[in-house]
């Protein structure tokens, strides 16, 4: 695998299900993203993670919970989601270096989620 | 980081050169201008980015004003597979490595 994976490509969940996006990278980066992609709308970013520690979190409701168990993986677990909450959901790598040239991002091809 | 303004769509013809523009006119002196792709309902996709001189890579080139305030895009020889929005973003080292993205430019290459 190269570049940033995303698993599952697609999913259907019902209000209730507790389910779980999955973001791998294999760039050697030190930065993670969670970005929401709503229909017709910009990219929101949701949540920053650099070097294994959540940096940013852009006023996310609870019901979206990330997780960064190393600078690999990053996981967007969902509970108790509702329909306005489907959307697709990329996942991001970068490797950021304090007051340097910024590099750019890393996308993923994103998980397509719709919340019944 | 500073705000942009695009036209929310454009069209270009297969085979000939597609210049969009950006408007950036509060960008600061540390702050690098970024252009994006999105093909419909994939990631995004890295194409250029510059701070102050004009750059070429092997997907476009990237021209920006002396005074920094506007910058254009230029697809040499748009093909179909070239229709996606294109963003335009300006960003600092010191911002966690975060894009904000705005609203972008629909662009359609027709044959």
């Amino acid at each position: 695998e190269t570049g940033v994976t995303q698993t599952p490509r697609h999913l259907v969940m019902g209000m209730t299900n507790k389910k779980s996006l999955k973001c791998e990278q294999h760039l050697g980066h030190n930065a993670m993203y969670w970005y929401k992609q709503s229909a017709k709308k910009p990219l929101e970013l949701m949540f920053v993670y650099s070097l294994e520690e959540r940096v940013e979190n852009n006023s996310v409701p609870s019901r979206f919970s990330p997780e960064c168990p190393n600078s690999s993986h990053l996981f967007l677990h969902l509970h108790t989601l509702q329909p306005e909450d489907s959307a697709l959901y990329l996942c991001a790598s970068s490797q950021v270096r304090w007051l340097a040239e910024p590099n750019e991002q890393f996308f993923g091809p994103g998980t397509r989620l719709t919340v019944l | 980081d500073a705000k942009t303004t695009q036209p929310p769509s454009m069209d270009c013809a297969e085979g000939r050169a597609a210049n969009l523009p950006c408007n950036h006119s509060t960008i600061s002196g540390n702050e690098y201008v970024y252009w994006y792709r999105q093909i419909h309902s994939q990631g995004p996709q890295y194409i250029i980015h510059g701070l102050k001189n004009n750059e070429t890579n092997e997907m476009a080139s990237l021209i920006i004003t002396e005074d920094r305030k506007s910058s254009t895009l230029i697809l040499p020889h748009a093909t179909l597979r070239d229709t996606a929005v294109y963003y335009c973003i300006v960003r600092t080292s010191d911002s966690w490595g975060k894009f904000q993205f705005g609203a972008g430019t629909q662009v359609v290459v027709t044959p």
